[in-house]
Parts: C-alpha cells; structure tokens; sequence
C-alpha cells in the first residue's frame, strides 16, 4: 500500500507557463515532506522541503504548498523552463526530521515544451 | 505498484565491524540498482550503480573498498560497509530500476545505520 501517491506519471507544460505537480499521501503521522528532482541517469537531487507547520514554503521559482486536511500537496514551477524537465518524487517522513524513513512517491516526470 | 524492499531497516553496530545490508525488488526484475546516502536534512546522494552480474560503478569520492556492491541477481543488491565508523552513521536508501522502464526508479524504504 503506497503511502505518498502521485497519480500523475507524467506532465506536459509549455515554457513559461506554471507547473503544477501533486502528490497525496495516507500516514497521517508524516511531518515532513520533501521533493526531488531527478535527470536520467543522475540520482535525484533535493529540491524543497516543508514542515508541516506550514503550509506553503517558497524558494525561488518553486513554491510547496500543503494542505494536511485533505493530506495533500503540491509542488509549483513558476516559470517552467525547459530545464525543469525531468522526474520530480514527493517524499515524506515521521517525526519531524528528514533524519527518519522517509517514504518516496513513485514520481512524476515533467516535460516543459520550449 | 512495483517494491522494493531494504533489510534491516535500522543497524547499531561497534566502530571496526562490517555491515551488510540487503535491497530487493519484489516482484520485478530490476537490471539497475542504485544506493543512496542520505545526509540530514539533505538531497539523497547517489553512492553507486550497480548492474547485475557486472562490478559496480561508483560515484567520484566514494570508496569501492569501503562500500562494498554486489548485484548477484536480478533481484538482490548488497552493500557492505566494512570496518564502520561514526561518520558512516546514515540513511542508506536503495532503489530499483525496471529494465523496460528507463527512467523510473522504485525506491527502498531505507536503513538507518549508526555506527558507535
């Protein structure tokens, strides 16, 4: 039974446009979520993060907002750029810290049209 | 969805001992497998690459002697850390590529290791 889910395999977006990518998770014990970003052939790479004592975090292009009542959240690209391209996890963990097991969705890869 | 899964899920162990620990996709066969460490607070990183039934590569500053790979099969990856020391305490976290799927990973759920 996946823990953190992102629905969407995949999403198109055209340059310059916002992306916006979901995820929704279950274990409601979970304070702490992350994204990564990953190429191919690279391991993924730490993104954004946020506690769950917030609901929105921002760092540059990149904005993680979460909604612990419905267990959900998202990650915003805004702009895209055709860099962004490529496979974005959601993680989660309990406790707090990124220091306890943190449980990955199993991706969603992004694709932004020049 | 595809599993994998990571065994044991949490290690104490002596400065000086070796430590193996197990990565297994359970119900595919994963041509690739990746270990990870992950520092606090930090983005996972990538410690090596190991294909089955061929040696492992390894990332730039990570040591082969220290960290030992094996991909014996299609369903089993081992790391060995060998003569364990306090700053190889860490998150070790594997993941598992199916071979018809080239860019999805399915990760383990990750070994906490403290070495003391």
């Amino acid at each position: 039974d996946q823990q953190v889910k992102q629905n969407s395999p995949s999403l198109s977006v055209q340059e310059g446009r916002i992306s916006i990518l979901n995820c929704d998770y279950t274990n409601s014990m979970f304070d702490y979520f992350l994204w990564y970003k990953k190429y191919p052939a690279e391991g993924p790479t730490f993104l954004i993060s946020i506690s769950s004592i917030k609901d929105k975090n921002e760092d540059g292009r990149f904005t993680v907002f979460l909604n612990k009542s419905a267990k959900h959240l998202s990650l915003h690209i805004v702009p895209s750029q055709p860099g962004d391209s490529a496979v974005y996890f959601c993680a989660a963990s309990e406790r707090g810290t990124s220091y306890d097991k943190v449980i990955f969705g199993p991706g969603t890869s992004l694709s932004v049209i020049p | 969805g595809a599993v994998v899964s990571q065994h044991p899920s949490r290690v104490i162990c002596k400065s000086g001992t070796s430590v193996k620990i197990e990565c297994r996709s359970l119900d595919f066969q994963a041509t690739t497998m990746f270990w990870y460490r992950q520092f606090p607070k930090k983005s996972l990183m990538l410690m090596a690459t190991s294909n089955e039934g061929s040696k492992a590569t390894y990332e730039q500053g990570v040591e082969k002697d220290k960290f030992l790979i094996n991909h014996a099969s299609l369903t089993l990856s081992t790391l060995t850390v060998t003569s364990a020391h306090p700053e190889d305490s860490s998150f070790y976290i594997c993941s598992a590529r199916q071979s018809f799927r080239s860019d999805t990973q399915y990760f383990g759920p990750g070994t906490r290791l403290t070495v003391l």
